[in-house]
């Protein structure tokens, strides 16, 4: 069974452009959640997608924007790239709201390593 | 708004020293908490989570953690360390159930072993 699977591992972009990243979760999961984690510090939640919604966003400005499919796979994408964006960005999954306490576990990928330069 | 704090962002130990992380916690409604564990480039697994229930809970690689709500505490020890423990660790916490399950994390403790 694979886990969260997220690409691609390495991206390198310059500053003002656009970047888009992408996540498959765990079999059976259908929440997807994004994390920035810059370096020396602790992941950041972004926002979390849901039946094809966002349901609910952390403090970051509107040049992040994601989507969810109907399989559950998730894009982020990043406008206008800062050189203040470069980070690991984290992909997780859960499974369905509902399901015996396991809904509040997340599973995390491997993350995609972006360097703004 | 709910947070966590991590005192000391490296600890080190001698192999089969104990080891000790600490995590503190701030939260409006009773909290789920999590400990990650983090190798070089690669992403977060995880450790132990307490939702509800035994307040001390047992973990993978013999890592075990005590829920104190009267010291919103939710320390990580594990009586024997080895090298492998070696990587970053966080604390993370979550409000759950209706809420949702968005992690609030710690800035992080750097776990050193030395042989």
């Amino acid at each position: 069974d694979a886990g969260v699977t997220q690409s691609p591992t390495h991206l390198i972009k310059t500053r003002g452009q656009q970047v888009t990243l992408r996540c498959s979760p765990k079999s059976g999961h259908d929440t997807v959640s994004w994390y920035q984690q810059a370096l020396g510090q602790g992941p950041q939640f972004i926002f979390q997608y849901y039946e094809e919604e966002e349901r609910q966003r952390g403090n970051f400005p509107d040049r992040f924007s994601g989507h969810q499919f109907p399989n559950y796979s998730s894009e982020l994408n990043v406008n206008a790239l800062l050189l203040g964006d470069s980070a690991l960005y984290l992909c997780a999954s859960s499974p369905p709201p509902g399901t015996l306490d396991s809904h509040n576990e997340q599973f995390f990928g491997p993350g995609t390593r972006l360097t703004v330069l | 708004a709910q947070s966590v704090t991590q005192l000391g962002s490296h600890v080190s130990v001698s192999e089969g020293a104990l080891v000790l992380l600490r995590c503190n916690y701030s939260s409006s409604v009773p909290p789920y908490l999590f400990w990650y564990v983090q190798y070089p480039n690669q992403g977060l697994q995880l450790l132990l989570k307490y939702t509800t229930g035994a307040t001390l809970v047992k973990g993978i690689n013999g890592f075990e953690a005590e829920f104190k709500k009267s010291e919103t505490s939710f320390h990580l020890t594990k009586p024997s360390a080895h090298m492998s423990d070696a990587a970053e660790y966080f604390c993370a916490v979550s409000k759950g159930g209706e809420y949702g399950n968005k992690l609030v994390f710690g800035a992080g403790t750097i776990l050193r072993v030395k042989s």
